[in-house]
């Protein structure tokens, strides 16, 4: 079992939807919690980061953190064609003297006009 | 420069040609990461450098890559006698030392092995 998993998706959704995008994880020790998008043959793009439990928000984006359960979420409001893209959850955790990256698979978002 | 720049962006190799993927970070950055994207998966991590050190490889796939950073700088992933499973998405990112959990990625190199 990985130690983050993500539904790979893909998932399509009318333009001014709201998306809800979500990732579990096994390891307690993960500290901060990230979003990236990645567009086609591109590299991925931090979105946001969150540190505690709670809720954060950017915009149009929130991102929403239960360390409780283990469970992350990225919410997307009036979704835009132009937020057609993968989305991968990412998860830290202390590692020798820096923060260690593990990926979700990632989720295939498509918003249709 | 003003972002993580990466070359070539498309590389074919012959099983069994040795080849090399270089990474330019943001001028400045600490922090180097090497991550491999196969396709429909999330980056996996290869190796991290702080400067010219390189403090963790462990996620160097086999002895057959190599990864340095002489000068702390440019970084280098060698693949030596490459295999059709080496075929991915090499993406190369760069942070500065206190942010090191928001990197700035390239766009990547992909390489076929036929």
């Amino acid at each position: 079992q990985k130690e983050v998993e993500q539904d790979p998706g893909p998932l399509s959704v009318p333009e001014g939807a709201i998306v809800s995008l979500n990732c579990t994880y096994s390891n307690s020790a993960f500290q901060y919690f990230m979003w990236y998008r990645q567009y086609s043959r591109k590299g991925p793009e931090l979105l946001m980061y969150t540190y505690s439990s709670g809720n954060k928000e950017d915009g149009r984006f929130t991102a929403q953190v239960d360390k409780s359960s283990k469970y992350i979420s990225l919410f997307i409001r009036d979704s835009q064609p132009s937020d057609s893209a993968t989305y991968l959850c990412a998860m830290s955790e202390s590692s020798g003297g820096y923060q260690k990256v593990t990926f979700g698979t990632g989720t295939k978002l498509q918003v249709i006009p | 420069g003003a972002g993580v720049s990466q070359s070539p962006r498309y590389k074919v190799a012959k099983r069994g040609q040795d080849v090399a993927l270089r990474c330019d970070p943001i001028s400045g950055h600490v922090s180097l990461f090497w991550y491999q994207q196969a396709l429909g998966q999330g980056p996996e991590f290869l190796t991290y450098f702080q400067n010219e050190a390189q403090l963790d490889k462990s996620g160097l796939p086999s002895d057959r890559f190599f990864a340095e950073r002489p000068e702390g700088s440019v970084s280098t992933l060698k693949i030596q006698r490459t295999q059709q499973e080496d075929s991915a998405v090499y993406l190369c990112a760069s942070s500065t030392r206190t942010a090191n959990y928001g990197y700035t990625f390239g766009s990547g190199t992909r390489l076929t092995v036929v």
